[in-house]
């Protein structure tokens, strides 16, 4: 069965650091390329990063850009994103999806986390 | 940055036929991809590339592309068909490629 599982996330104070990961399994996870998506309470989806099948291109979306940064190890089937000078509208839940052509046709089930003092 | 809107909210008896609008700069030209997210749950992708189906995603689901407006159609919509619907593209020639519309909550009367 093809699935993605994340982690990582929590309650965190501003200003301060997360690592979120995404764990693969049913696919060959080096062969797509990967987003993280996140949605805060109430509203709609945003693209947060992606990275392609072999870490080569690497984009973010311009609210974490400089504080977010994408990963993966092939090997071990997993995607990470390090998350540092967490703010309070970064609050959302974490989905990490497969990239399908244009399209993302396999999410998570997702991370919350709640930035707050 | 590129934009996609669509309205906040349909309403549809079951049984009829609801479609969802996704409105976008020469969006025919780009390849719209829909997910339906339930409430509390992961979104599912239920078309792709304007029109294709995934396995398992009920024949239901259409969708077509052209101009300034992509379509999501739900026909003989079902009370399990209430749910958010977002569209997304991809603008390769961006370095922030992957872009959400707006969502549309689709309520069943």
């Amino acid at each position: 069965e093809v699935q993605l599982v994340e982690s990582g996330g929590g309650l965190v104070q501003p200003g301060g650091s997360l690592r979120l990961s995404c764990a693969a399994s049913g696919f060959i996870f080096s062969s797509h390329s990967m987003n993280w998506v996140r949605q805060a309470p109430g509203k709609g989806l945003e693209w947060v990063s992606y990275i392609s099948s072999s870490s080569t291109a690497i984009y973010y979306a311009d609210s974490v850009k400089g504080r977010f940064t994408i990963s993966r190890d092939n090997a071990k089937h997993s995607l990470d994103l390090q998350m540092n000078s967490l703010r309070a509208e970064d609050t959302a839940v974490y989905y990490c999806a497969r990239v399908h052509g244009g399209s993302m046709d396999v999410w998570g089930k997702g991370t919350s986390v709640t930035v707050s003092s | 940055s590129y934009v996609l809107t669509q309205p906040p909210s349909v309403s549809v008896a079951p049984g009829k036929t609801a479609r969802i609008t996704c409105g976008g700069n020469n969006i025919g030209s780009k390849s719209v991809h829909w997910h339906q997210q339930k409430p509390g749950q992961a979104p599912v992708l239920v078309i792709y590339y304007d029109s294709d189906r995934p396995s398992g995603i009920p024949e239901r689901f259409s969708g077509s592309n052209s101009g300034n407006t992509a379509t999501l159609t739900i026909s003989r919509v079902e009370a399990g068909d209430e749910a958010d619907y977002y569209c997304q593209v991809w603008d390769s020639s961006s370095d922030h490629p992957y872009v959400f519309g707006t969502g549309t909550k689709v309520t069943v009367l």
